[in-house]
């Protein structure tokens, strides 16, 4: 397997923008998280779901960030309109419980908001 | 509820020398233990997880953790550091459903030549 992917690596935008990031968790993993990363808050979970239905969502900052699983091989978070403060590394991470939850994460998302 | 301390946000060794990376838990439960490594720019890999199987845990690149119950610690060690090991550590703990890793805060791990 390919581990968990991530795409763009790297994303630049302007404030006010809407932005996307894709997730493709592990064949046959059932759980997906996303974080994010940043030196002041270091590493926070946004989201959680469990076979695609959303279960904790208590991280996400505010409305205007939302999440999507649609089905057990995708998965997106949007931002939008995104503001400088959102810029941070976003992560998306999968699990299963065959492998007693160790969480496998993507190469991360570098988004900066100008 | 669970959470992890991690006692150093910075350690320092020379080349060669033995790494000790601090972390304490708390958990109302028989945890599910985990280090991870970030190196710059990079995700996060796990070095290795302790599932309430051998208490001494042996993981990757020689890094070794030992979960010390009476003492609600999970300590990482390396009998010898090498330059590649300088990265950012994480300790985990997760909840009892698996499904919530709680994190520390990290510790930076300077290796001088």
């Amino acid at each position: 397997d390919a581990g968990v992917i991530q795409s763009p690596r790297h994303e630049v935008t302007e404030m006010g923008q809407e932005v996307t990031l894709r997730c493709k968790p592990i064949s046959g993993h059932n759980s997906l998280f996303w974080y994010r990363q940043t030196m002041m808050r270091g590493l926070e979970l946004l989201i959680y779901f469990n076979n695609n239905v959303p279960i904790d969502d208590s991280g996400m900052p505010e409305d205007r960030f939302s999440a999507k699983m649609p089905n057990a091989s995708f998965s997106t978070l949007k931002i939008q309109p995104s503001e400088p403060r959102d810029s941070a590394v976003y992560f998306c991470a999968s699990s299963s419980l065959a492998e007693q939850y160790e969480q496998y994460f993507g190469p991360g998302t570098r988004l900066t908001v100008t | 509820a669970q959470s992890v301390t991690q006692l150093d946000s910075h350690v320092s060794v020379s080349e060669g020398t033995p790494v000790l990376l601090r972390c304490n838990y708390s958990s109302s439960y028989s945890p599910s233990l985990f280090w991870y490594v970030q190196h710059p720019n990079k995700g996060l890999q796990l070095l290795l997880k302790y599932t309430s199987a051998a208490t001494l845990v042996k993981g990757i690149n020689g890094f070794e953790a030992e979960f010390k119950k009476s003492e609600t610690s999970f300590h990482l060690t390396k009998p010898s550091a090498h330059m590649s090991d300088a990265a950012e550590y994480f300790c985990v703990v997760s909840d009892a459903t698996g499904n919530q890793f709680y994190f520390g805060t990290g510790t930076s791990l300077t290796v001088i030549p």
